[in-house]
């Protein structure tokens, strides 16, 4: 069964940092792009970041870009998200998702829970 | 302001059926594959339809997609109660180069 689990929500102070963790497990790791997604309370789906298989790909939102970072471990089957100069906008859920057999380009098939980060002065 | 656009809401009665929009352009949904969730309250997206009009294992097939030119649609035959929920549009965007999402539509089962 694929599971993803994201960690590393919490509340921050604006301007601050944080990390966020998917781990990955029932499928292949290295064979899937993976991205981000978030999703502000009340609002719509915006998506964040995604990355190739081998990490070597990087896509990223321009309300991102230049402070949020995308990274991904093949031999801990985990995807990561360093946040950085974090602004009370980016308060949200943040998902991650698996993208499907087509890569970068493809839908997501499998999303976790979420995890929640909140901006704050 | 969502790259692609959908309607808000939509709104139907059980056994109706229903169609939801999303109009991109030629350098989203014109050159790429359609995707659809759906999204129920406090849960995480669900995919429903993937590379414009398949679905995959478990959707009903009360749930079909199609694609003309630059926009996408979805269709809910026999609506049912539990089919309440939002439903968002995707496309992979080759300007942008990136992933941009409908504003969602919130449908209603009167």
């Amino acid at each position: 069964e694929v599971q993803l689990l994201e960690s590393g929500g919490g509340l921050v102070q604006t301007g601050g940092s944080l990390r966020l963790a998917c781990a990955a497990s029932g499928f292949t790791f290295n064979f899937y792009a993976m991205r981000w997604v978030r999703q502000a309370p009340g609002k719509g789906l915006e998506w964040v970041s995604s990355i190739s298989t081998s990490g070597a790909g990087t896509h990223y939102a321009d309300s991102v870009k230049g402070r949020f970072t995308i990274s991904r471990d093949n031999s801990k089957n985990t995807m990561y998200l360093q946040m950085n100069s974090l602004r009370a906008e980016d308060t949200a859920v943040y998902f991650c998702a698996r993208n499907g057999d087509l890569g970068i380009i493809e839908g997501a098939d499998y999303w976790g829970q979420g995890t929640l980060v909140t901006v704050s002065s | 302001q969502s790259v692609l656009t959908q309607p808000p809401s939509a709104s139907g009665t059980p056994g109706q059926n229903i169609t939801i929009s999303c109009s991109g352009s030629n350098s989203n949904i014109g050159p790429n594959y359609a995707y659809w969730y759906q999204q129920l309250p406090g849960t995480a997206p669900k995919l429903l339809i993937y590379r414009n009009n398949q679905r995959p294992s478990g959707v009903p097939d009360r749930f079909s997609g199609s694609k003309s030119g630059t926009s996408a649609s979805l269709a809910i035959s026999g609506l049912r109660s539990e089919d309440e929920a939002t439903y968002y549009c995707e496309a992979w965007d080759n300007s942008l180069t990136g992933v941009v999402f409908g504003g969602g539509t919130k449908l209603t089962v009167l």
